[in-house]
């Protein structure tokens, strides 16, 4: 059965450093998420991304955030400058095309890369 | 701002019984509803969804009801297995344009004893 995958499963950075963390898509999806937990808080939403570009993106996902698919199968999540704050557990996520069907919002996580920022 | 709650933090329940997880909602935009499982250190797992234009789903031995005027939908689970033991989150999508964002409840663990 097709899965999203996620590298690396734990990144451990110094604060204000880059980090860019890596997605694959399940193949025939369009749309494609970025999503994280803080430990011990609910999956917030960071952005969507639709035909090369971003669809939606909430008030977390500031200036030092970019996402970018630089391929036709990778979709990746920068973030510039790390802060302290930004330890959480990243998912990404992929769904077909839900403009056309509704349940083709069903969206699919990844296993989540770990972000560790010392 | 707590668009999606799930009040219950926890739920225990033996094995071969029902079990059900409740979720309410705040935002009437919501039109999609969906169930997700979560084991740790994985990520969710979608299980279940409904549109707001149905009152219940069912899928095995998952079934899913929505009361749209309560802005209230549960998860039943018949009958529970050991193998349910899991963090439950229950998330929603508004309608039309690029709203597709899922808004997340903070998740109910579910522990099924043998």
């Amino acid at each position: 059965e097709p899965e999203v995958t996620q590298t690396p499963s734990h990144q451990v950075t110094q604060m204000g450093q880059e980090v860019i963390l890596r997605c694959v898509p399940i193949s025939n999806h369009l749309y494609f998420y970025w999503y994280r937990q803080i430990l011990g808080q609910k999956v917030e939403f960071l952005v969507s991304f639709y035909n090369n570009e971003i669809s939606e993106k909430s008030e977390i996902f500031d200036d030092q955030f970019s996402v970018e698919r630089p391929d036709g199968s990778n979709f990746t999540l920068k973030i510039r400058s790390t802060k302290l704050e930004d330890s959480a557990m990243y998912f990404c996520a992929s769904s077909r095309n839900p403009i056309k069907i509704p349940s083709y919002n069903e969206q699919f996580f990844g296993p989540g890369t770990r972000l560790t920022v010392l | 701002d707590q668009q999606v709650k799930q009040n219950s933090p926890s739920l225990s329940v033996q094995e071969g019984r029902i079990s059900i997880l409740n979720c309410d909602y705040t935002n009437s935009m919501f039109d999609y509803f969906l169930w997700y499982k979560k084991y740790p250190a994985e990520g969710p797992t979608f299980l279940i969804s409904i549109s707001s234009i149905k009152d219940k789903n069912e899928d095995g031995r998952f079934t899913v009801f929505l009361n749209k005027s309560a802005k209230h939908l549960s998860l039943h689970i018949v009958p529970s297995q050991p193998g349910d033991s899991a963090v439950y989150f229950c998330a929603a999508s508004g309608n039309g344009g690029s709203n597709y964002k899922l808004t997340f409840g903070k998740g109910t663990l579910l522990t099924v004893n043998p």
